[in-house]
């Protein structure tokens, strides 16, 4: 069965900082693999995603993703942490049947 | 595209109770989903539909729970005897079905519901 956990429950960091969220999945199958943000009251809104092809992934709001097979991770960066990056993270992996499986979220703050 | 919308945002009711909610995917998506979210959790899946079909219930979903989906288009989810352990944000999402492996899924802002 697949799975994702998400190491650390809550990251803070400074404006301007490298921001990373690490994510490592389980999976029979060759996984899909994503990121969504989440807002207070708001739904997912997706970051990136990966499928096939290329290993580094770029999302929007200038997010990056890696692919690594060999360590079943997909860590989520970006160089430079913004106020407006505050947020909840949940990485998420989809089996072949399209229910994604979400990890537990990590909380990113980001201290001025 | 509106989005996908969810009504009532927040629902706040007594144990016992019977609750409904509604789900109105993006227009052209076939497929629809329900998560519910505890707090400091991620969403777990619930059910999903293919246009009417109901193709796939979690275990989660207990005999307590129904949803439907009776045109294709938009969904209700209904818990009846609600329980202090229903309280939960219940999020929709809605995607296209098309011939590949990947098809992404557009969540709703969600539902957050308090049981008393």
């Amino acid at each position: 069965a697949q799975s994702v956990t998400q190491l650390g429950s809550h990251v803070s960091v400074s404006e301007g900082a490298l921001v990373l969220l690490r994510c490592n999945y389980s999976s029979s199958v060759p996984p899909y693999l994503f990121w969504y943000v989440q807002y207070p009251n708001q739904g997912l809104q997706l970051l990136l995603k990966y499928t096939t092809g290329a290993t580094l992934v770029k999302g929007i709001n200038g997010f990056e993703a890696e692919f690594k097979k060999s360590e079943t991770s997909f860590h989520l960066t970006k160089p430079s942490a913004h106020m407006s990056d505050a947020a909840e993270y949940f990485c998420a992996v989809k089996t072949s049947y399209d229910k994604v499986i979400f990890g537990p979220g990590t909380s990113l703050s980001v201290i001025p | 595209d509106t989005g996908v919308s969810q009504d009532p945002r927040h629902k706040i009711t007594k144990r016992g109770q019977n609750v409904t909610f509604r789900c109105d995917p993006i227009s052209e998506h076939n497929r629809l989903y329900w998560y519910r979210q505890t707090l400091g959790q991620g969403p777990e899946f619930l059910t999903y539909f293919q246009n009417e079909a109901q193709l796939e219930k979690s275990r989660l979903l207990s005999d307590r729970f129904s949803a439907e989906r009776p045109k294709g288009s938009f969904s209700t989810l209904e818990i009846q005897r609600t329980e202090q352990g229903d309280s939960a944000m219940y999020l929709c999402a809605s995607s296209l079905e098309f011939r590949g492996p990947y098809n992404e899924q557009f969540f709703g802002p969600g539902t957050r519901l308090t049981v008393l």
